[in-house]
Order: structure tokens, then C-alpha cells, then sequence
């Protein structure tokens, strides 16, 4: 069965960091682009960080950038998203998803992180 | 950034309808544009890409069209598990993406 599982997520206080972590299983993971998709609460979804197949390429939203970090270990079919300096906007529900042909899939089932003091 | 915009943001429907929603761009981005169902506390789940390719598995009441600015999203015969919030989502600019603000389609 091809599958996503994140974790990871957890309640943080504003400033702190946070690691998650998405196993992959099912499909070829070292060849696919790997995603971070987030979605706050009752909100849509946004785009996060892009990582190509064999780390070359990586890519971040500007709201991200030069606090979250994303990397990739194909040897252990896991993707990783390092989210430092978090604020309050931060909080929503984080999915990894592999690039398809032309679409995300899959996705994992989420993980919320919560960042409060 | 190449922003969507979506049509209506909210629709209520009974089962049997056809339902059509509307994603628009705000440059042309040729055929890179898939279409999402989200369920309440699930992940999003692919339904159509390339604008009007169906994802393996998902019926076929579901099916896209447009290329350029303009596309749709039509369900033939809406049914109980189709009630659900519908993305699109562009990527023509990939990695950079970006999902159009939703439409959430409810039981009349």
C-alpha cells in the first residue's frame, strides 16, 4: 500500500523549534519530488518546501524561509521539515505529499503543530 | 505569484445535482492544474490533473476542463460522499504552487 506518515507535531511556545518527520512506504520514494503542504485551522491550503528526488533541488515559501529547513534521507525512505524561530502563524496541520505526473500524491494523513505560549 | 480564485466559495447542492465550480488564474498557466476533495479531518485527495485527466480511482462523474485562465470542475450526479471542500491547485510555476481558496460543498 502506498503511504505517507507523518509526525512530529506537538504543542511549541513561539521561538521554539520543532522536527517532523514523513515515512514513506509502498512506492519508489528516491525517485519523486517530496512537498510540505500546511493548513491552518479552518483555512486553505499553502504551500511550504519542495525538495527534488536526490536533494538537488529545495525550494520554500517566502513565509518560511530562513526559519524552516527541509531534507531528505532516501536511504530511509524519510522526509524531514526542521521548523525553527516558530510563531503563532505557524500553527496548522503540516502534509507531506510526493509530486506525481502533475499533482500531489499521495499525501500523509497531517500532523498538528501548535505553536502557543 | 500566480493566484486562483474559485467560484463559488460555498455551494449547497442536493444528491442528483450537477454541480460545476469555476477556477480562474490570474495568468494563463496552460494545462497544469489539478483538482483536490477534502474531507473534514482528512488530507486532500488528488481527483483530477493536467486539467481534465482523472485520477486513478476516482469516478467518473467527476471531470475537469479549460486550459489557460479558466477551468472547471463539474460532478454529473453529486452523491453522499461527495460532499466535501474542492481545491484546485497550479503548477504551471512547481515548485511554487498555489491552491485556489476552496469551494465547500454542502447538503441542501
Amino acid at each position: 500500500e502506498v503511504q505517507l506518515v507523518e509526525s512530529g507535531g506537538g504543542l511549541v511556545k513561539p521561538g521554539g523549534s520543532l522536527r517532523l518527520s514523513c515515512a514513506a512506504s509502498g512506492f519508489t520514494f528516491s525517485s519523486y519530488s517530496m512537498n510540505w503542504v500546511r493548513q491552518a485551522p479552518g483555512k486553505g491550503l499553502e504551500w511550504v518546501s519542495s525538495i527534488s528526488s536526490s536533494s538537488s533541488y529545495i525550494y520554500y515559501a517566502d513565509s518560511v524561509k530562513g526559519r524552516f529547513t527541509i531534507s531528505r534521507d532516501n536511504a530511509k525512505n524519510s522526509l524531514y521539515l526542521q521548523m525553527n524561530s516558530l510563531r503563532a502563524e505557524d500553527t496548522a496541520v503540516y502534509y507531506c505529499a510526493a509530486m506525481a505526473f502533475r499533482g500531489f500524491d499521495p499525501w500523509g494523513q497531517g500532523t498538528l503543530v501548535t505553536v502557543s505560549s | 505569484d500566480i493566484q486562483l480564485t474559485q467560484s463559488p466559495s460555498f455551494l449547497s447542492a442536493s444528491v442528483g445535482d450537477r454541480v460545476t465550480i469555476t477556477c480562474r488564474a490570474s495568468q494563463g498557466i496552460s494545462s497544469y492544474l489539478a483538482w483536490y476533495q477534502q474531507k473534514p479531518g482528512k488530507a486532500p485527495k488528488l481527483l483530477i490533473y493536467a486539467a481534465s485527466t482523472l485520477q486513478s480511482g476516482v469516478p467518473s462523474r467527476f471531470s475537469g476542463s479549460g486550459s489557460g485562465t479558466e477551468f472547471t470542475l463539474t460532478i454529473s450526479s453529486l452523491q453522499p460522499e461527495d460532499f466535501a471542500t474542492y481545491y484546485c491547485q497550479q503548477l504551471n510555476s512547481y515548485p511554487r504552487v498555489t491552491f485556489g481558496p476552496g469551494t465547500k460543498v454542502d447538503i441542501k
